[in-house]
């Protein structure tokens, strides 16, 4: 149980489009999720937290007009990134805080690999 | 043996041999660790957690360890198997009310030799 359904795995964009990442949770209802970035060789970095019907939280250095995170519903989040631009290429990965026992926390989705030309 | 690159240590065994990944975590007043397997182009994938009133917990083949007084974990795999080459990462939550981020260390590659 417990599972993170995101997509797509991949993307490649042009410069200056837009890409929007879907994190819906299959079998229960995410209340919190939190979106990472991971550079290759690199630790995941909390980029936002998303509380279902509120707005998001960004850390530091992230652009909140850049990253749009949407969490409309229990079981859907999405990540925008707007303007891209070849720096924002990178994996994204969401992740949902499971309430439910004895799952273990948090469950993470499969990654969106985004390379912007 | 070990070896720190640019950016992830390695850790190089034998097939069948005991691994120990470790890490030094940031918060003293982080309440719970977790650690994670991430394979090539995967999310990571929950192999064992602990909470900071314990300092042992046991899975199948896995251990971590925590000592709060010198802020380490460490995750052991007993028989390391072929399959268990990944990175591995430990993630802290602080404690506090309302306080549910997680921070991940840098993170360990694991090189299983057959």
């Amino acid at each position: 149980g417990a599972v993170v359904s995101q997509h797509p795995s991949w993307v490649i964009c042009k410069s200056g489009t837009s890409v929007k990442i879907e994190c819906r949770s299959l079998d229960f209802q995410a209340t919190t999720m939190f979106w990472y970035r991971q550079f290759p060789k690199q630790s995941l970095m909390l980029m936002a937290t998303s509380n279902e019907g509120s707005k998001a939280t960004y850390e530091q250095g992230v652009e909140k007009d850049k990253f749009l995170i949407n969490h409309a519903s229990l079981t859907l989040s999405t990540l925008t990134v707007t303007s891209a631009h070849p720096e924002d290429s990178s994996f994204y990965i969401c992740s949902a805080r499971v309430t439910q026992v004895p799952v273990g926390g948090y469950t993470f989705g499969s990654g969106t690999r985004l390379t912007v030309v | 043996g070990e070896s720190v690159g640019l950016h992830l240590p390695t850790l190089s065994v034998q097939e069948g041999d005991n691994s120990i990944i470790n890490c030094a975590y940031s918060n003293s007043a982080s309440d719970y660790f977790i650690w994670y397997k991430q394979e090539s182009g995967k999310g990571p994938q929950f192999i064992i957690d602990i909470r900071s009133n314990m300092d042992k917990r046991q899975g199948q083949r896995v251990t971590v360890l925590l000592n709060k007084t010198v802020k380490h974990l460490s995750l052991q795999i007993a028989a390391t198997q072929p399959g268990d080459s990944a990175v591995y990462f430990c993630a802290e939550k602080f404690s506090g009310a309302g306080s549910y981020q997680l921070t991940f260390g840098k993170g360990t590659k694991l090189s299983v030799i057959p």
